[in-house]
């Protein structure tokens, strides 16, 4: 079955303790990116990757880093979480970056 | 920047009724995709557009590619209880971004 896969889905820590969500697809696709979801502000873009060892940020990507040493994988790493990276993230994959894209089922993130 | 404005942000509706839900933007796009969210799920694509004044349709679903390429709207007809959730406008532009709107959660009642 086609799929984006994120790890975990619900995670609690606390300010400051390094974690990483992992991001795999199994679609051969070559753009992958993610997105966190906040309320009345919609999903907006942390970073994305056009395709192996090429990654660009987005909207808002202060306090994340991401890596593209695969295709199929996209972790995102947050170094020294803090409050404010309370969220839901989600993962997403395209074909290419112009088509619509795949989204996982999403990660919620509560930093303490 | 490239900000949508979707509205309404929400909607109480009737089972079995219409229901309609726009985006608009001061900058003009290739593309329009319409998203739909369920709860604790990520979004799907329900409709995507790529021409000026497209019109498409998916089942119950209507969507349109405004004409000046700034906005589109989604209908839905005779709405049931499993429509529910957050939709999004989305467009894609300089071939590497996806902007969203900040989405209109839609509620309907049996």
């Amino acid at each position: 079955e086609a799929q984006v896969t994120q790890n975990p889905r619900y995670l609690i820590t606390v300010t400051g303790k390094k974690l990483t969500v992992t991001c795999s697809q199994n679609m051969n696709h070559e753009y992958m990116s993610w997105y966190r979801q906040d309320p009345g502000l919609g999903l907006r873009q942390i970073y994305y990757s056009m395709n192996v060892e090429v990654t660009d940020k987005g909207d808002v990507p202060e306090g994340y880093k991401v890596s593209r040493k695969e295709k199929r994988n996209f972790p995102l790493i947050l170094e020294s979480p803090s409050p404010n990276q309370t969220s839901l993230y989600f993962c997403a994959s395209s074909l290419f970056s112009s088509e619509p894209q795949h989204f996982g089922d999403g990660t919620r993130l509560s930093i303490l | 920047g490239q900000q949508l404005n979707q509205s309404p942000q929400s909607m109480f509706i009737q089972e079995g009724e219409d229901v309609s839900m726009n985006c608009t933007s001061s900058s003009i796009f290739n593309t329009w995709l319409w998203y739909k969210q369920d709860p604790g799920e990520g979004p799907v694509l329900l409709i995507a557009l790529y021409k000026a004044g497209e019109l498409t349709s998916n089942g119950r679903l209507t969507a349109q590619f405004g004409i000046t390429r700034k906005d589109s709207f989604l209908n839905i007809s005779a709405s049931i209880p499993s429509d529910v959730g957050i939709y999004f406008c989305a467009v894609t532009y300089n071939n590497n971004d996806m902007r969203f709107g900040a989405g209109t959660r839609l509620t309907v009642k049996p």
